[in-house]
């Protein structure tokens, strides 16, 4: 049973357009989101997290926003550069004692940014 | 660099055999993780050291064992190999739990044939 679901395994956007990566989730026992980027033949980078206590959260060009009665989280990207170009996985825990237990992955988002 | 280093990069092995697989945390990181990546598959959790001690088990198969040592880098042994163990095994660390994100390694590819 998959509870980190991202159910679009590809991703097109223009450059300088908004890139917007979704991602669902299941157990209502998470409360710590983060999202991971992944170039090929590295390991994933972490890139912006939110806290269940937020609704949104910004780091430059990266914003996440959380919408918990949906069990839904998003991640903008604007505006979007061809260096984007990646692998993004949505991952969540329920540990919020910080660090115990690993994170949930999702099975990523291909993004493609077309010049 | 991400500073977690981890070898090898690549191991090919036959089915039925014994691989380590280890991992170096960055400097001062205390936490080390270890997650699978098969094919179309998201990252799963295997297991987490703390210091030494084991902290937190996932997903991890019985022919599957880990340890950290004092020096803190970690090896995880797969045993009895399946072509289904046949994956991205990476390792992450960190100093303060996922708060700021694990460090991941670029992790080593296992092929079982």
């Amino acid at each position: 049973d998959q509870q980190v679901k991202q159910n679009s395994p590809s991703l097109s956007v223009q450059e300088g357009r908004i890139s917007i990566l979704n991602c669902d989730y299941t157990n209502s026992m998470f409360d710590y989101f983060l999202w991971y980027k992944k170039y090929p033949a590295e390991g994933p980078t972490f890139l912006i997290s939110i806290s269940s206590i937020k609704d949104k959260n910004e780091d430059g060009r990266f914003t996440v926003f959380l919408n918990k009665s949906a069990k839904h989280l998003s991640l903008h990207i604007v505006p979007s550069q061809p260096g984007d170009s990646a692998v993004y996985f949505c991952a969540a825990s329920g540990a919020s004692g910080g660090g115990a237990d690993g994170l949930t992955f999702g099975k990523g988002t291909h993004l493609i940014i077309q010049p | 660099d991400s500073g977690v280093t981890q070898t090898p990069k690549h191991l090919i092995t036959a089915t039925g055999q014994r691989v380590t697989l280890r991992c170096s945390p960055r400097s001062g990181d205390l936490s080390v993780y270890w997650y699978q990546q098969s094919l179309d598959q998201g990252l799963q959790f295997l297991i987490q050291y703390y210091n030494g001690e084991e902290r937190a088990k996932g997903n991890i198969l019985e022919r599957f064992s880990a340890q950290q040592f004092p020096d803190l880098h970690s090896e995880l042994n797969l045993s009895s190999l399946e072509l289904g163990d046949s994956a991205l095994y990476f390792c992450a660390s960190s100093d303060r739990g996922f708060w700021s994100g694990y460090t991941f390694g670029s992790g080593t590819r296992l092929t079982v044939v």
